[in-house]
């Protein structure tokens, strides 16, 4: 069935260091793709979408890029911050008329 | 301020109940979504409705009974049928289910004791 992957569950930066957190998806059909953050014990909160007619997207600090030749999708964050630290998945949409499939999920952890 | 509201926060179960957790939203979005996430995973759709009256099983919709009677309202019901039921329940509405961003509330955490 479609899935939506990530490369790394855990992924460690230094303070000001530019964060890459990858994604693999299957379905080479999905139109649509949105980065989330979670905090623990918190819904998920929109970071940055991006249409499939679309290869980078660029929002405050954060970057999307979209590769469809090998159905990947990256999140930069520029100069992480503590703040950064949470849970990152990132999600896409199959069909038109069905909800967002979503993976499992990077943990970004920021030390000072 | 427009948002969504899920209650209660925490909710525990004993076995063979039912429970029904609660999500309103006020964004006048036509879509809302159910999401189950269990520790270190990503989340796994339950159901989804795109219309008043209308709604359409997820990946693990077994267990789970929903109702969608008004906009503002997509309550989920955990059956006795759920065999393990505890995980963090998320709930989420879209202005429909195009190529739209979700908005999430801040979940229901079920515990069976």
């Amino acid at each position: 069935g479609e899935s939506v992957g990530l490369h790394l569950p855990t992924l460690s930066v230094q303070e000001g260091d530019n964060s890459i957190i990858n994604c693999a998806y299957s379905n080479s059909a999905s139109d649509y793709f949105i980065w989330y953050k979670q905090e623990s014990g918190k819904g998920p909160q929109f970071i940055i979408d991006i249409r499939s007619n679309m290869d980078k997207r660029q929002g405050q600090r954060v970057t999307v890029l979209l590769n469809k030749t090998v159905k990947h999708l990256s999140l930069q964050i520029a100069a992480t911050q503590p703040g950064d630290s949470a849970v990152y998945f990132c999600a896409e949409r199959g069909q038109a008329g069905t909800a967002l499939i979503f993976g499992k999920g990077t943990t970004l952890s920021v030390s000072s | 301020d427009g948002g969504i509201t899920q209650s209660p926060k925490y909710l525990f179960r004993k076995e063979g109940q039912n429970v029904t957790l609660s999500c309103e939203q006020n964004l006048n979005h036509d879509a809302m979504y159910w999401y189950r996430q269990d520790p270190g995973q990503g989340l796994r759709l339950i159901y989804y409705s795109q219309i008043v009256n209308d709604f359409q099983k997820g990946d693990i919709a077994e267990g789970y009974s929903v109702s969608r009677e008004k906009k503002e309202s997509f309550p989920l019901t955990v059956t006795s049928a759920q065999k393990n039921p505890t995980a963090f329940y998320l709930c989420a509405s879209s202005p429909q289910t195009g190529p739209y961003g979700y908005t999430f509330g801040s979940g229901t955490r079920l515990t069976v004791v």
